[in-house]
């Protein structure tokens, strides 16, 4: 496609309910990042993928975040238990290369009731 | 630790008129990169502008230039000739060079372009 897109655009979810974002980067970039936004605020680091390696999950706030890009190319974030303080916009970015200007995608927003 | 502030919640700008946004950051790398980007309502991040902290002049992209300061730390956005397409969040960002392509964003600026 000709840019970073994301599923689902918005998604409502009871607390303690499973979720599932994904992302598709823009075809042949290497590099992908998720952030998370919340509210007012800018984004936030969660972790960053080469190729399929995960080389920074810093960002993640806890163990039930969870992230994986099995063949190099879509990513999905999981959130398990879902929390009310994980309502966010959940940003995806690819980059051509490493430490190449970061292309964005729409977001997903999350509302956890 | 990296950190940017942007101590300006909010501006105002009447339409043609040229404006300024503040940007500052700290970091002890001695290499690192500076963004821009807008969000509009719509909620996707816009890149504006880039300034490596090596660079000689400072970076210009059409309307947008960035107002380069490294003894200041300062990375102020200057938008030209405001549109009102122009209105939306605006986001200090840096990438310094010993954290892989980790950008670290600022809390971001509110414009309002006035017709």
């Amino acid at each position: 496609g000709a840019g970073v897109s994301q599923s689902p655009r918005y998604k409502v979810a009871k607390r303690g309910q499973d979720v599932a974002l994904r992302c598709d980067p823009i075809s042949g970039h290497v590099s992908l990042f998720w952030y998370q936004q919340a509210l007012g605020q800018g984004p936030e680091f969660l972790t960053y993928f080469q190729n399929e390696a995960q080389l920074d999950k810093s960002g993640l706030p806890s163990d039930r975040f969870f992230a994986e890009r099995p063949e190099g190319s879509v990513s999905t974030l999981k959130i398990q238990r879902t929390q009310q303080e994980d309502s966010a916009v959940y940003l995806c970015a690819s980059s051509l290369r490493q430490r190449d200007e970061q292309f964005f995608g729409p977001g997903t927003r999350l509302t956890v009731l | 630790a990296q950190k940017i502030t942007q101590t300006q919640p909010g501006m105002f700008v009447q339409e043609k008129e040229a404006v300024t946004l503040d940007c500052t950051y700290d970091t002890s790398d001695p290499s690192y990169g500076l963004f821009w980007y807008k969000q509009p309502s719509s909620g996707e991040m816009i890149f504006l502008i880039y300034q490596g902290s090596y660079d000689q002049q400072n970076a210009t992209e059409g309307r947008y230039s960035l107002n380069f300061q490294k003894a200041r730390k300062s990375a102020n956005l200057v938008i030209s000739a405001s549109q009102l397409g122009d209105s939306a969040m605006y986001f200090c960002a840096m990438r310094g060079q010993t954290s892989y392509d980790k950008v670290i964003f600022g809390p971001g600026t509110s414009l309002s372009v006035i017709p």
